[in-house]
């Protein structure tokens, strides 16, 4: 098992620009949630996904829209990057049965200039 | 939503003490609180967790305590030890897909 892999791990964008950050688990969980991390401010969940097809927002889901067509993929997208949008993003997966014990993605980490 | 609160941002040990940091949360529905540790440029990995139905959680050096009537938990890690230092996250959930994190303690152990 890969576990959670997230792609890419590193990503530099213009203001304006859009992008897509991709993520997969091959565990069949059926959550699977974004969230970004920020200095002094923990993990806030953007947007999270209960199974296929099944999506809703989190916390700060302003500017980012996800999709989620298969039990496996749970993409996010950036409409159009803004500098508030500088982060460290996780994407996080877990089975119903695990009782909500998340297993995270090693991380992308977002510039936007 | 969920609030939780952590404290102390930030907690400097000897080597062989004892560490605390203590949580916080505002929904009463809560009833699942993991704490995971990440450390630097890795990843959060889920250490320890309990269930609303559990008072007390052990697991080596590490233990869980929950008041569900205060409406706080507790992670405790005894023993320190150098591989200890890292940030620690509490969360809680009373659905266990939408996890509210605390804004994380940072863990130094000095040698």
């Amino acid at each position: 098992n890969a576990g959670v892999t997230q792609t890419p791990k590193f990503q530099v964008l213009k203001t304006g620009q859009s992008m897509t950050l991709q993520c997969a688990q091959d565990m069949n969980h059926e959550y699977m949630s974004w969230y970004r991390q920020d200095p002094g401010m923990g993990l806030r969940l953007i947007h999270y996904s209960v199974g296929a097809g099944i999506t809703d927002q989190g916390e700060v889901p302003n500017g980012y829209n996800v999709s989620r067509s298969t039990t496996e993929d749970f993409p996010l997208r950036l409409l159009s990057a803004a500098p508030s949008q500088t982060s460290v993003y996780f994407c996080a997966s877990s089975s119903q049965g695990q009782g909500g014990g998340y297993t995270f993605g090693s991380g992308t980490r977002l510039t936007v200039v | 939503g969920e609030n939780v609160e952590q404290h102390p941002s930030t907690l400097s040990v000897q080597e062989g003490d004892s560490a605390v940091i203590k949580c916080t949360y505002s929904d009463s529905a809560s009833n699942y609180f993991p704490w995971y540790k990440q450390e630097l440029g890795k990843r959060p990995q889920l250490i320890i967790d309990i269930r609303s139905n559990v008072g007390e959680k052990k697991d080596q050096r590490i233990a869980v305590t929950l008041n569900k009537t205060a409406k706080h938990f507790s992670l405790h890690i005894t023993e320190t030890q150098p591989e200890d230092s890292a940030v620690y996250f509490c969360a809680a959930t009373k659905n266990d897909y939408k996890l509210s994190f605390g804004a994380g303690t940072t863990v130094t152990v000095r040698a």
